[in-house]
């Protein structure tokens, strides 16, 4: 079946350093791509999307680029901060549904 | 407006016993879903629905039910819990793209 595959599935960073998160999808069809953070026990929310005709988006310290020919896009966040330790989880739409990756556990040392 | 709410917060089942989960939302969108997240994972859709009646299988059913009389509500049934149903259960919305999720329900079948 169609999969997005998330790596790494851990990422420890100092704060102030930058740190990115990729994701490969299986369907070319897809269109759409969202990345999720989701903080411990609360809900998923929406920080950055991208749709397949652009190849980079910039909302402040967060940015997304996407590869359609290699069928990968990244997340990337500069000066992190404390704040941002979370789980951070992309998806791609498939066949009207949203796929998920496993997620990545940003972990940001003081 | 409240966006998407789940009740209940938590539940403990038996196994054999059945619930229904309740969602609903207010924001007049036409797309619902229903997620489960196990500890440490990311999230895989079991139904779908695009509009009032209509409704749909997505990665993981099996075990689950769903219908929807309205465009505001979309309850998840459970039936024959087993303890392969014990996650946490997300109910989110949707007009375009972007998925509004609820604050889900944590359930334990032993």
């Amino acid at each position: 079946g169609e999969n997005v595959e998330q790596h790494p599935s851990t990422l420890s960073v100092q704060e102030g350093d930058s740190a990115v998160i990729k994701c490969t999808y299986s369907d070319s069809a897809s269109n759409y791509f969202p990345w999720y953070k989701q903080e411990l026990g609360k809900r998923p929310q929406l920080i950055i999307d991208i749709r397949s005709n652009v190849g980079e988006k910039k909302d402040q310290r967060i940015a997304v680029t996407l590869n359609k020919t290699a069928k990968h896009f990244s997340l990337h966040i500069t000066e992190t901060q404390p704040e941002d330790s979370a789980v951070y989880f992309c998806a791609a739409l498939m066949n009207y549904q949203l796929i998920w990756g496993a997620g990545t556990k940003l972990i940001i040392k003081p | 407006n409240a966006g998407v709410t789940q009740t209940p917060k938590f539940r403990i089942l038996k196994i054999g016993q059945s619930m229904t989960l309740q969602c609903a939302q207010d924001m007049n969108h036409n797309y619902m879903y229903w997620y489960r997240q196990d500890p440490g994972m990311g999230l895989k859709l079991i139904y779908y629905s695009v509009g009032a009646g209509i409704t749909d299988k997505g990665e993981v059913p099996n075990g689950y039910n769903v219908s929807r009389s309205t465009t505001e509500d979309f309850p998840l049934r459970l039936e024959l819990a087993a303890p392969s149903q014990t996650s946490v259960y997300f109910c989110a919305s949707s007009f375009g793209n972007e998925q509004f999720f609820g604050p889900g329900t944590r359930l334990t079948v032993l």
